[in-house]
């Protein structure tokens, strides 16, 4: 079955840093990708997602890039504030909506 | 914007006794999914129903079971409990063809 991992598992930065993390997966079937952001005590909410047929996607500060041949796929966050300060998850699936595989979770801490 | 409502947010169980956790979509989404989050193994798939079917199922036990019914709500059931289920049990519904998942904040289920 697919595997998702993911790294760092924590990442400290200073405010206005950028902040890149990393994950890949195994299974080549799968076709969406995306990721959550998990706030404490709160559920994980989506912050982008890209599927296959793209390789880039951005929104604002977020970007999500999506290698397909090396099966690896990168979420960059730019200028980060105290606020973007969670964990961040990133998951693959061969349909989307359902049956996510996600990665361990990585805690990004920004630091003013 | 989606919202789940799971009940109860907390519960203490003892070693072998069953639980069952409820998880009410807004009115109108049909589809659920279970995910199981610990802090070793991170956010895992349980199952997912729509429309009152099981349509995808995790690997775990037979020990974990769920349910849909008419009106959305779905229950998950979890018999002869073992101290590793103690985890935040997490519902999802995805509203429409983006591929989004709606978390709700969770059930923490602890195991003694």
């Amino acid at each position: 079955g697919e595997n998702v991992e993911q790294h760092p598992s924590t990442l400290s930065v200073q405010e206005g840093d950028s902040a890149v993390i990393k994950c890949t997966y195994s299974d080549s079937a799968s076709n969406y990708f995306p990721w959550y952001k998990q706030e404490l005590g709160k559920g994980p909410q989506l912050i982008i997602d890209i599927r296959s047929n793209v390789g880039e996607k951005k929104d604002q500060r977020i970007a999500v890039t999506l290698n397909k041949t090396a099966k690896h796929f990168s979420l960059h966050i730019t200028e980060t504030q105290p606020e973007d300060s969670a964990v961040y998850f990133c998951a693959a699936s061969n349909q989307a909506g359902t049956a996510l595989i996600f990665g361990k979770g990585t805690t990004l801490s920004v630091s003013s | 914007k989606a919202g789940v409502t799971q009940t109860p947010r907390y519960l203490i169980k003892t070693r072998g006794q069953q639980v069952t956790l409820s998880c009410s979509p807004i009115s109108g989404h049909r589809s659920v999914s279970w995910y199981q989050q610990t802090p070793g193994q991170g956010l895992q798939f349980l199952f997912e129903y729509f429309s009152e079917t099981q349509r995808n199922k995790g690997n775990f036990p037979g020990r974990f079971s769920g349910r849909q019914f008419s009106n959305s709500r779905s229950e998950m059931n979890v018999s002869t409990l073992e101290l590793g289920d103690s985890a935040l049990y997490l519902c999802a519904t995805c509203p429409g063809n983006t591929g989004e998942l709606f978390f709700g904040e969770g059930s923490r289920l602890t195991v003694l």
